[in-house]
């Protein structure tokens, strides 16, 4: 069936670091790659994603290509802050039917000033 | 409010009792989620409603869960004799019909403790 590993944390860094959040995943067919973020004391919510491989989605600086032959859609953002301390989800949506989303078990990224 | 809504937002419960969540998704999505979000784990998937047609309950860990759907609108998570394991943060996400964004939009959750 289909799956999706992220690295595990916690990811501790200092601010203004390098950030990377791996993630890979098993599909059948092609699917949609998704970051989901959850805020402290807010639900989850989209962070970025992308639909077809090569496609880099982008925001709030983060980035993440969808790279097919790796099966891996890694997050990335060049200069953290204190304000990014979250948890962040890889998600994939199934080909078959409608939008259900298979999330991996989340990394929570804490940001010291 | 404009969000997903869901209620209770905490629930502690004994062991054995029955407990109902609800979840009030936007208006005019008509599609509906639910998944729970255990200590370590990563979001499993429960159940789906997509407008009239019938729910994928895949995702139900045991005959002890079910969920209902009222009038397309909202929807109520029911656990029976419930059990210390079913203890999780239970997410609530909709998403507007036919828009393969993949976008859900979730409520807060509602965390639920059985002692």
């Amino acid at each position: 069936g289909n799956s999706v590993t992220q690295m595990e944390g916690p990811v501790t860094l200092s601010e203004e670091a390098f950030l990377t959040i791996n993630c890979t995943y098993t599909a059948t067919g092609y699917p949609s790659l998704f970051w989901y973020v959850q805020y402290p004391g807010e639900g989850l919510q989209l962070l970025l994603k992308a639909t077809k491989a090569d496609d880099k989605g982008s925001n709030k600086g983060f980035e993440a290509t969808y790279r097919k032959e790796t099966t891996s859609f890694h997050l990335e953002k060049g200069s953290v802050q204190v304000s990014d301390s979250a948890v962040y989800f890889c998600a994939l949506s199934e080909v078959q039917g409608a939008q259900k989303l298979v999330f991996g078990q989340g990394t929570r990224l804490t940001i010291n000033p | 409010g404009a969000g997903v809504s869901q209620s209770p937002s905490n629930k502690v419960t004994e062991k054995g009792k029955d407990v109902e969540l609800r979840c009030d998704p936007i208006s005019g999505h008509t599609a509906l989620y639910w998944y729970r979000q255990s200590l370590g784990q990563g979001l499993e998937f429960l159940i789906y409603f997509q407008g009239n047609s019938a729910p994928d309950k895949s995702g139900l860990p045991s005959d002890r869960f079910s969920a209902e759907r009222t009038g397309g609108s909202v929807s109520t998570l029911t656990i029976q004799r419930t059990q210390q394991e079913d203890s999780a943060v239970y997410l609530c996400a909709s998403s507007p019909l036919r828009v393969n964004t993949g976008e859900l939009f979730f409520g807060e959750g509602s965390r639920l403790t059985v002692l």
